[in-house]
């Protein structure tokens, strides 16, 4: 069975830090990718999504991925910590399907930004 | 914005009861699927229509429904509610998938908190 696994349910970085968030994937076929972000009381939004082009993945407010099929991964990096970067992050995974497909999250983490 | 609309925005009810939640997916968009989201139990797909057709089902416990309308928006009846059934219900939507650009890309509402009490 797929699954998607999210090391940490709680990261604390200070501002202007790196932020690195992880993400591991369990398939035997390469799905699609994708880290959602989710503000207090708001629903989901996508910051990025990897649909097998390039490997490196640029997304929305500075963030970006990188796919790793030898270590199934698909790690989210920002490079400074700004506090409204404050969330509960959500990495994603689904295949393809012509009529759209399920999505499987991880368990969530959640990104505290200490000034 | 994502364009998903979702009402009610809370429901607070009683255990026993029925309750029914709307989703208006974004416009041109043929698939809406559920999910729920609880303390417990996470993120989790409920079920997925297509064009009006059932295309998945995910965890959805038997007295849980849901349909499409010819409109394309969907409802999701809850019945015979539990405590444990208080939980954030998001609605998503998705295009065809015709083009990269599209494809299993999902939009998500606000969703609705449902309290059971």
């Amino acid at each position: 069975a797929q699954s998607v696994t999210q090391l940490g349910s709680h990261v604390s970085v200070s501002e202007g830090a790196l932020v690195l968030l992880r993400c591991n994937y369990s398939s035997s076929v390469p799905p699609y990718l994708f880290w959602y972000v989710q503000y207090p009381n708001q629903g989901l939004q996508l910051l990025l999504k990897y649909t097998s082009a390039a490997t490196l993945v640029k997304g929305i407010n500075g963030f970006e991925a990188e796919f790793k099929k030898s270590e199934t991964s698909f790690h989210l990096t920002k490079p400074s910590a700004h506090m409204s970067d404050a969330a509960e992050y959500f990495c994603a995974v689904s295949w393809r399907e012509t009529s759209g497909s399920r999505l499987t999250f991880g368990e969530g983490t959640q990104l505290t930004v200490n000034p | 914005d994502s364009g998903v609309t979702q009402t009610p925005k809370h429901l607070i009810t009683a255990t026993g009861q029925r309750v029914t939640l709307r989703c208006s997916p974004r416009s041109g968009d043929l698939s809406v699927y559920w999910y729920q989201q609880s303390l417990d139990q996470g993120l989790q797909f409920l079920i997925q229509y297509y064009n009006g057709e059932e295309r998945a089902k995910g965890n959805i416990l038997e007295r849980f429904s849901a349909q499409q309308f010819p409109d394309l928006h969907s409802e999701l009846n809850l019945s015979s509610l539990e405590l444990g059934d208080s939980a954030l219900y998001f609605c998503a939507s998705s295009g065809p998938g015709t083009s990269e650009r599209s494809y299993n890309e999902q939009f998500f509402g606000p969703g609705t908190r449902l309290t059971v009490l």
